[in-house]
């Protein structure tokens, strides 16, 4: 079974400043998407990043980006230029790639608070 | 378009009382999900649903029964509510065969005294 590691409860960063938050996780496929989610006090989920394990490019979406290495099974995301609206619960999060007639699990980390001080 | 709805928000049941958690997505996605949540844990499969009529078990089913009678509805049932599952539900929708992002409800949050 996929399971996915956090090993960062909580983390705080200054803002402006960067800020790394790691993930594991841990398959034996070989086609899979990686995601960061965010949780802030709402409770909602909002989709940080994503990353598909065939391609090599780390994804990047404006002050958020990965560093996914598939053979060490890490897919860490990295906030730069910190904002007070960063402060939330961040998970990483597992999805297997559909084969037809399968089931497409999503499994999350137990997450990472993130605190940003002024 | 709504995405996905739960419902309800708030929910207080004693010991021992059966309710359902209805979730409804109007993105005409295929898989659906249940999870719980509770601090330090994330977010804890119960039950997945990859098509109509077809359901499976996460990683916390005990004490939990799901329906998927259509495409849209993936209900989670408490039989005999315990405070052990005092906690936060979200239910999830994925298209699938797409790489999507999950989208999620806001959120239930159940209390069993």
């Amino acid at each position: 079974a996929q399971t996915v590691t956090q090993s960062q409860p909580e983390m705080s960063v200054q803002e402006a400043e960067t800020v790394t938050l790691s993930c594991t996780y841990d398959t034996s496929e070989s086609d899979y998407y990686l995601f960061w989610y965010k949780q802030p006090p709402s409770r909602q989920m909002i989709l940080v990043i994503r990353q598909e394990a065939y391609k090599q490019q780390n994804a990047t979406e404006n002050r958020f980006s990965v560093n996914f290495q598939k053979a060490a099974k890490s897919f860490s995301l990295k906030i730069s230029d910190s904002q007070l609206g960063d402060a939330a619960m961040y998970f990483c999060a597992y999805r297997s790639a559909l084969t037809q007639g399968g089931s497409e699990k999503l499994v999350f980390g137990k997450g990472t608070k993130l605190t940003v001080n002024p | 378009n709504a995405g996905v709805t739960q419902t309800p928000k708030f929910q207080v049941l004693k010991t021992g009382q059966s309710m359902t958690l209805q979730c409804a997505q109007d993105m005409n996605h295929n898989s659906m999900y249940w999870y719980r949540q509770d601090p330090g844990m994330g977010l804890r499969l119960i039950y997945y649903s990859a098509s109509e009529g077809t359901t499976d078990k996460g990683e916390v089913p005990n004490g939990y029964n799901v329906s998927r009678l259509n495409k849209r509805e993936f209900s989670l049932r408490l039989e005999s509510a315990a405070p052990s599952q005092t906690s936060v539900y979200f239910c999830a929708s994925i298209r699938s065969l797409m790489n999507t992002e999950a989208f999620f409800g806001q959120g239930t949050r159940l209390t069993v005294v």
